[in-house]
């Protein structure tokens, strides 16, 4: 079945640790997204991308990294300079025009001690 | 950007049908109206989307007004499952190729036995 997977659902690191989440999916989407949530609050977009080797920043993206070499993967890299990485991390993909295929994944939930 | 807002709670019985308000004022005339939900810890999941006319899909019906300012999504017939956040997101599209998704805060849904 077609689908976005992220891994772990679980993470757990130590401050000042960088940490990379994984997103994939075999949709052929070629829209992918990665969201934040943090309790409460609703979903904030972290970056985007419509291509591969392309991306751009969405409203809260100091302190994350992305790449995007295959169409298939997305990974998102929480880094050190993330003042407040606790939280829900989510990652959808879509076709290029949206219609109604935006997918989400599980999500990763991320604690930082 | 589009702003939507819904009301922060609602409560509704088992089997009866919910409706579930969300305003968008300032919306433009080529910008879809979204509706996803999200059940605890979970990735949200489509449900409905509608550019000016009414919609119905197996899951739920889309109202939208004439003016296009508000709408409403309806659960014909609730149940215990339904409880969850409903996001009403106005789809904002850059030159045609990537639309992102603007998530507030939503309403919490208590569908009560």
């Amino acid at each position: 079945d077609g689908g976005i997977t992220q891994s772990p659902k679980y993470l757990f690191r130590k401050e000042g640790q960088n940490v990379t989440l994984s997103c994939e999916q075999n949709l052929n989407h070629d829209a992918m997204y990665w969201y934040r949530q943090d309790p409460g609050q609703g979903l904030r977009l972290i970056y985007y991308s419509q291509i591969v080797n392309d991306f751009q920043k969405g409203d809260i993206a100091e302190g994350y990294s992305v790449s995007r070499e295959k169409k298939e993967s997305f990974p998102l890299t929480v880094t050190s300079a993330q003042k407040n990485p606790t939280a829900f991390y989510l990652c959808a993909s879509s076709i290029a025009s949206g219609g109604k295929g935006y997918t989400f994944g599980s999500g990763t939930r991320l604690t930082v001690v | 950007d589009a702003k939507t807002t819904q009301p922060p709670s609602m409560d509704c019985a088992e089997g009866r049908a919910a409706n579930l308000p969300c305003n968008h004022s300032t919306i433009s005339g080529n910008e879809y109206v979204y509706w996803y939900r999200q059940i605890h810890s979970q990735g949200p999941q489509y449900i409905i989307h509608g550019l000016k006319n009414n919609e119905t899909n197996e899951m739920a019906s889309l109202i939208i007004t004439e003016d296009r300012k508000s709408s409403t999504l309806i659960l014909p017939h609730a149940t215990l499952r339904d409880t969850a956040v409903y996001y009403c997101i106005v789809r904002v599209s850059y030159g045609g190729a990537t639309n992102k998704l603007i998530f507030g805060t939503g309403t919490l849904l208590a569908v009560q036995p």
